[in-house]
Parts: C-alpha cells; sequence; structure tokens
C-alpha cells in the first residue's frame, strides 16, 4: 500500500490559519472515520493531536481541527504560533495502518 | 501516567536479526481493544507502521515486510517485542513503540530508539 499523499511543506505567518491535506483511496481514508494527526518536533517522538477525523485528545489546543470529504482529510491550525513548527503526519486504519508522507510546517 | 520504552541494540550488522523489546507501564497488556504496535522512522523520512498486537491477541503485520517480522507480547512481563530478520543497511531507523487503542489510534508514543545497520 502507498503511503497517504500529503503536501512537503506548508508556511503561514503567525496568527494565520493553515490547513493540511491528507489524500488517500476509499479503501482508507474514504472507507473509515479513522483518520489520526500527529506533529512531530525535531528529535522527539509523534503527539497525537487528531483522531477519529476530528476528535481532540486531552490537553490539546482547540486551534487545532480536522474534517474529511471523500478521500481527502484535512488538519486546520488555526492563530498560528511559533511552537506549532513541526513536521505533521495523518494516518488511516486500512486493516492496518497507513501514514502519510509527512508536511513541514513553517511559521513565517 | 502511561509511558512506553524501547530497548535493543543500536548497531546492527547486515544479514542479522533485530530483536527489540517495549516496555509499557500505566496500562495493562490484557486491557481489552488496547494494544501496542511498532512504527519506523528512517532519518530525515517518513513514519512507517510495522506491527501491531492486541489484548487478544491479534497481530497485524506491515504487508512488505510480514516475512520478516514476528511480533509477540509478554503481559506478566509488560513487554512487547518485535523481531526483524535479515537487516539491511535500509533497515536504519528510530524504531518507536506505540499504544494503540480502539479505533486504531495511536494515542502514546515511546522516545524511540535508533537502530543502525552497518558492517
Amino acid at each position: 500500500q502507498s503511503a497517504l499523499t500529503q503536501p512537503a511543506s506548508v508556511s503561514g505567518s503567525p496568527g494565520q490559519s493553515i490547513t493540511i491535506s491528507c489524500t488517500g483511496t476509499s479503501s482508507d481514508v474514504g472507507g473509515y472515520n479513522y483518520v489520526s494527526w500527529y506533529q512531530q518536533h525535531p528529535g522527539k517522538a509523534p503527539k497525537l493531536m487528531i483522531y477519529d477525523v476530528s476528535n481532540r485528545p486531552s490537553g490539546v489546543s482547540n486551534r487545532f481541527s480536522g474534517s474529511k470529504s471523500g478521500n481527502t482529510a484535512s488538519l486546520t491550525i488555526s492563530g498560528l504560533q511559533a511552537e506549532d513548527e513541526a513536521d505533521y503526519y495523518c494516518s488511516s486504519y486500512t486493516s492496518s495502518i497507513l501514514f502519510g508522507t509527512g508536511t513541514k510546517v513553517t511559521v513565517l | 501516567q502511561v509511558t512506553l520504552k524501547e530497548s535493543g541494540p543500536v548497531l546492527v550488522k547486515p544479514t542479522e536479526t533485530l530483536t527489540l523489546t517495549c516496555t509499557v507501564s500505566g496500562f495493562s497488556l490484557s486491557n481489552a481493544r488496547m494494544g501496542v504496535s511498532w512504527i519506523r522512522q528512517p532519518p530525515g523520512k517518513a513514519l512507517e507502521w510495522l506491527a501491531h498486537i492486541f489484548s487478544n491477541d491479534e497481530k497485524s503485520y506491515s504487508t512488505s515486510l510480514k516475512s520478516r517480522l514476528t511480533i509477540s507480547k509478554d503481559t506478566s512481563k509488560s513487554q512487547v517485542v518485535l523481531t526483524m530478520t535479515n537487516m539491511d543497511p535500509v533497515d536504519t531507523a528510530t524504531y518507536y513503540c506505540a499504544r494503540i487503542i480502539g479505533d486504531y489510534v495511536v494515542d502514546y508514543w515511546g522516545q524511540g530508539t535508533l537502530v543502525t545497520v552497518s558492517s
């Protein structure tokens, strides 16, 4: 199975909103509401930010939100802050777990 | 407090077998609808799921690596073990173990362990 497709990079200025897409197929993203998003700072383990498409774990800022339309899921970060600069990965259930190609978010 | 910690060799030679151990605390490997996944990340590259094992001993493996992987658990020791045979330099990566719950959500991650494959 091929990895889910994400843009290599997305950037924005502090305070702006950005959206990261995650494109799969009807066998993964489109077939289940089991999409998660992870944030990874350099040299650190990933951190769960969104699960089941749009749910936030306790402790995650409400500036992070998730959605899905068809075979594409999206992560939106509103009120962009310097600390949001990191790599972001989506994942989807597909009889196992499939990760995305990763997106580097840069805060200008 | 849920924690996971990976342990194993930092350096293996090509063709050797890698054995990694994940020791968990803060939850039990017998908890219903919970399990442990192994995920790796080559330097500068994306995450790749390898395998998982659930409390009912249900196991699943990456299709591309299935022939080389074995996952098992020792509930009494709170440990999950992953073995990968015939290691190659392209297998150089940080290997993470992580808790997986219910709807295949990976909610807690270990710190990861960098494994280098080199002669």
